[in-house]
């Protein structure tokens, strides 16, 4: 059980628009910034935006991170086969006194 | 180029040891704090645990404390996780992951590696 909830899964056509939500509570999202990893296994993972929104050089502006309260998300334009991968969103947890990941959203692009 | 390479995973006996390397390049390795985080078969990433620039903080998820110790040896670049007490459970893909500050003290792994396999299994 993840300390941060996200779908199992999303898809959508190419050129489509998805989004990918992640709830936490108080002591994690609440209070921290939220990250976004995409992941294809047997491949490194890699950040796709950081700082609930900030998105790194490389990641397409198609990329769009947001926070809100206790929950944030990441929406994807203009879906392209190249973003099917395994994505998740990750902060510190006060509480914890450690980073938390989300469960993972699976990305499929029909 | 810059890369971080892990290396040392494989095949362990239910308590049994191992331990992992990560070996960076092509950035100041002393300059970053770093970490491991796992990802089981069939399951999401975990964060494993985190060391500080020269070694002497570290914190570790709840789940591998008192049996994973993390250390770093910024002369020859390189990151370590030795694996103690391992369970099944442990079994995964570990990564190491550098860790990068931005302004106003928010933090996220902006590198990471192509991981290294470890099975735990009698």
């Amino acid at each position: 059980q993840s300390v941060l909830t996200q779908p199992p899964s999303a898809s959508g056509t190419p050129g489509q628009r998805v989004t990918i939500s992640c709830s936490g509570s108080g002591s994690n999202i609440g209070n921290n910034a939220v990250n976004w990893y995409q992941h294809l296994p047997g491949t490194a993972p890699k950040v796709v935006m950081y700082s609930n929104n900030q998105r790194p050089s490389g990641v397409p502006d198609r990329f769009f991170g947001s926070k809100s309260g206790t929950s944030a998300s990441l929406a994807i334009s203009g879906l392209q086969s190249e973003d099917e991968a395994d994505y998740y969103c990750a902060t510190w947890d006060d509480s914890l006194n450690g980073w938390v990941f989300g469960g993972g959203t699976e990305l499929t692009v029909l | 180029e810059v890369q971080l390479v892990e290396s040392g995973g494989g095949l362990v006996r239910p308590g049994g040891f191992l331990r992992l390397s990560c070996e960076a390049s092509g950035f100041p390795f002393s300059g970053h704090w770093m970490h491991w985080v796992r990802r089981a078969p069939g399951k999401g990433l975990l964060w494993v645990a985190r060391i500080n620039v020269d070694g002497s903080g570290t914190s570790y998820g709840d789940s591998v404390r008192g049996r994973f110790t993390i250390s770093r040896d910024n002369a020859k670049n390189t990151l370590y996780l030795l694996m103690k007490s391992l369970r099944v459970d442990d079994s995964g893909v570990y990564y190491c992951a550098r860790d990068r500050r931005v302004a106003g003290g928010a933090r996220h792994f902006d590198l990471w590696g192509q991981g290294t396999l470890v099975t735990v299994s009698s």
